[in-house]
């Protein structure tokens, strides 16, 4: 199972908004509503951010949303702060013998 | 509230076994699917494997089936994941996580572990 294709990186000045991809195909992110979105910061666990493509958990700044088209997720973050900056990974269920996958992940910087 | 504290970290040759506690707190240990995810250095999540604590049902990833057992002890709220025949590239941080809702696997992983390295020299 490949994983899901992210870009490297983004990047964003404060305030901004940034939109992170996450390309699969019509067997994961094209056929299902499990998507969900995960931010890492160095040395710490990750932290759901997003899930079933666009809801978010409590806790969790509503200027962060996702969203989906066809076999391509998004992650947006409006009004970008500094302590966005992370890495982000995408995550989907698949048709295939194994069931999740991740994406490459996205290296997410604030200038 | 919900906390999943996870075994320390563990050094092994390589052929070897490791087995990584996940300790379980603050919820029914039985309603919920636990998912065992690692990231090897500098690198992306990678989705081992779920276990139902409902029902003891388990799924792995293809990539590890056969070398990865997952298993609980109810009494003791404590999930395990233990993986065989150790290489290298075995070397990563092994978290385990906790879906949001009862009797789901969905990846809507809402608590984490803190991790535990395992490493494998080469």
């Amino acid at each position: 199972q490949s994983a899901l294709t992210q870009p490297a990186s983004v990047s964003g000045s404060p305030g901004q908004s940034i939109t992170i991809s996450c390309t699969g195909t019509s067997s994961d992110i094209g056929a299902y509503d499990y998507v969900s979105w995960f931010q890492q910061h160095p040395g710490k666990a990750p932290k759901l951010m997003i899930y079933e493509v666009n809801n978010r958990p409590s806790g969790v700044p509503d200027r962060f949303s996702g969203s989906k088209s066809g076999n391509t997720a998004s992650l947006t973050i409006s009004g970008l702060q500094t302590e966005d900056e992370a890495d982000y990974f995408c995550s989907s269920y698949t048709s295939s013998n194994t069931p999740f996958v991740f994406g490459t992940g996205t290296k997410v910087t604030v200038l | 509230q919900v906390q999943l504290v996870q075994s320390g970290a563990e050094v092994k040759k390589p052929g070897a076994s490791v087995k990584v506690s996940c300790k379980a707190s603050g919820y029914t240990f039985t309603h919920y699917v636990i998912h065992w995810v690692r990231q090897a250095p500098g690198q992306r999540l990678e989705w081992m494997g779920w276990i139902n604590a409902v029902n003891g049902n388990t799924k792995y990833s293809q990539k590890f089936q056969g070398r990865v057992t997952l298993t609980t002890d109810t009494s003791a709220t404590t999930a395990y994941m233990e993986l065989s025949s150790l290489r290298f590239e075995d070397t990563a941080v092994y978290y385990c996580a906790r879906e949001s809702q009862y009797n789901r696997a969905t990846l809507t992983l809402n608590y984490w572990g803190q991790g535990t390295l395992v490493t494998v020299p080469s």
